[in-house]
């Protein structure tokens, strides 16, 4: 039982470079979760699906996009990087609304 | 977020003295989640708490809530070296499927 696994761990950009991150859980959870972090900003929510299909936008959402094909992957896309966009990506899953989230290793990025 | 206040920001703390880290919201609480984050790594999830006057504990570190002051308190007692990390409390509010995260308590704990 892996948990809640990210690929990849570490990826410089240029700007205006794509790139997808992964996520992927084996717990069988309905809710995932895309998450930054920014030093002085805490974890921001960037979009969340409540189950196989579905996405929403959270705090955070401009410059990126989700896509919820299968309950197990979640991906999250950047069409075009900037700069702002360098943070250290974290994936998350739950259960339920009320369930605890369990959390990636996280992914870093540099957009140079 | 200013919605979720975490202090102190950071704590540098001697082997074996007791710490409080304390979460305010400016929401009322209907959850509220405490993580530990390792440096450079991911978060591991320690408590939830859901009700008024609720405290959790696991080994060396209790978790209180209080409704009224819509306030947490992560207590840890003795510290280790190993409780050296960043701590982050997250708030669920009502009718919502978002968290939403303090900014982060940074403890150092030196021998």
């Amino acid at each position: 039982n892996a948990g809640v696994t990210q690929t990849p761990k570490f990826r410089v950009l240029k700007t205006g470079q794509s790139m997808t991150l992964l996520c992927a859980q084996d717990m069988n959870h309905e809710y995932m979760y895309w998450y930054r972090q920014d030093p002085g900003m805490g974890l921001r929510l960037i979009h969340y699906s409540v189950g196989e299909g579905t996405t929403a936008k959270g705090e955070v959402p401009d410059g990126y996009n989700v896509s919820r094909l299968k309950k197990q992957n979640f991906l999250l896309g950047l069409e075009s990087a900037a700069p702002s966009q360098t943070s250290v990506y974290f994936c998350a899953s739950s259960s339920g609304r009320w369930e605890t989230q369990y959390f990636g290793p996280g992914t870093r990025l540099l957009v140079l | 977020s200013q919605e979720l206040e975490q202090s102190p920001q950071s704590l540098i703390v001697q082997e074996g003295k007791n710490l409080t880290i304390n979460c305010t919201s400016s929401k009322t609480l209907y959850g509220l989640y405490w993580y530990k984050q390792k440096y450079g790594e991911g978060l591991i999830f320690l408590m939830m708490l859901q009700k008024g006057g609720e405290e959790k504990s696991h080994e060396k570190i209790t978790a209180k809530l209080d409704e009224k002051k819509q306030q947490s308190s992560l207590h840890i007692t003795a510290s280790q070296p190993s409780h050296a990390g960043i701590y982050l409390c997250g708030l669920r509010s009502y009718n919502t499927d978002k968290l939403i995260f303090g900014t982060g308590t940074r403890l150092q704990v030196f021998p």
